[in-house]
């Protein structure tokens, strides 16, 4: 089974939906991370978490929100999703302690219409 | 499959050749580097790290140097095979203990 679990893989929205992205793991790890993907622009981080409870910005939280239910669950929500946000999201483990490897789920298509 | 860049660097290779990504990186408080191998369809996947306490590390088949002077880290892959075809990423840590900076990534094309 996958340590990093993404659902859905693909969804596909019209513009002013609230959608919901979910993220499980399995590694133990305290920290968690959203990341959108464009194409030519690498990973940008929107939200991370170092524990339930802890949640902080990244460099483009913007018309997204967050929930840590539980150590092992992290999920993105987009309140009013617009055409702009339509890119490749990721989540991504951590452990605690120092900047260290960031596990990764497979991503969610996310399509806004 | 997925494209996770449309305008990103190619670098194409003959298998069996080896294969040399760059990477400049922007922060001179980056203490912590690491590089992303991301198949079509999937997660970026860890290849290998290093600490800035470190010139070069090796792993199976693929080695990075880090020249902390011109802030420059390249990843070296033996060999290449058909499989490595991927786009690349290089990280770094700036002068954070928890997030990575990740840049825009090098299209690796393996010819048979």
């Amino acid at each position: 089974d996958a340590d990093v679990t993404q659902t859905p893989r693909n969804r596909i929205t019209k513009t002013g939906k609230r959608i919901m992205l979910e993220c499980s793991q399995t590694k133990g790890h305290d920290r968690m991370y959203w990341y959108r993907q464009d194409p030519g622009l690498g990973l940008r981080l929107i939200y991370y978490s170092f524990d339930v409870k802890d949640i902080n910005k990244g460099e483009i939280s913007d018309g997204y929100s967050v929930s840590r239910q539980a150590q092992a669950k992290f999920s993105l929500s987009l309140e009013s999703a617009i055409p702009n946000q339509t890119a490749l999201y990721f989540c991504a483990t951590g452990r605690a302690g120092g900047v260290d490897e960031q596990f990764f789920g497979p991503g969610t298509r996310l399509t806004v219409l | 499959g997925e494209s996770v860049g449309l305008h990103l660097p190619t670098l194409s290779v003959q298998e069996g050749d080896n294969s040399i990504i760059n990477c400049a990186y922007s922060n001179s408080a980056s203490d912590y580097f690491i590089w992303y191998k991301q198949e079509s369809g999937k997660g970026p996947q860890f290849i290998i790290d290093i600490r800035s306490n470190m010139d070069k590390r090796q792993g199976q088949r693929v080695t990075v140097l880090l020249n902390k002077t011109v802030k420059h880290l390249s990843l070296q892959i033996a060999a290449t095979q058909p499989g490595d075809s991927a786009v690349y990423f290089c990280a770094e840590n700036g002068d954070s203990s928890y997030k990575l900076i990740f840049g825009s990534g090098t299209r690796l094309l393996v010819r048979p």
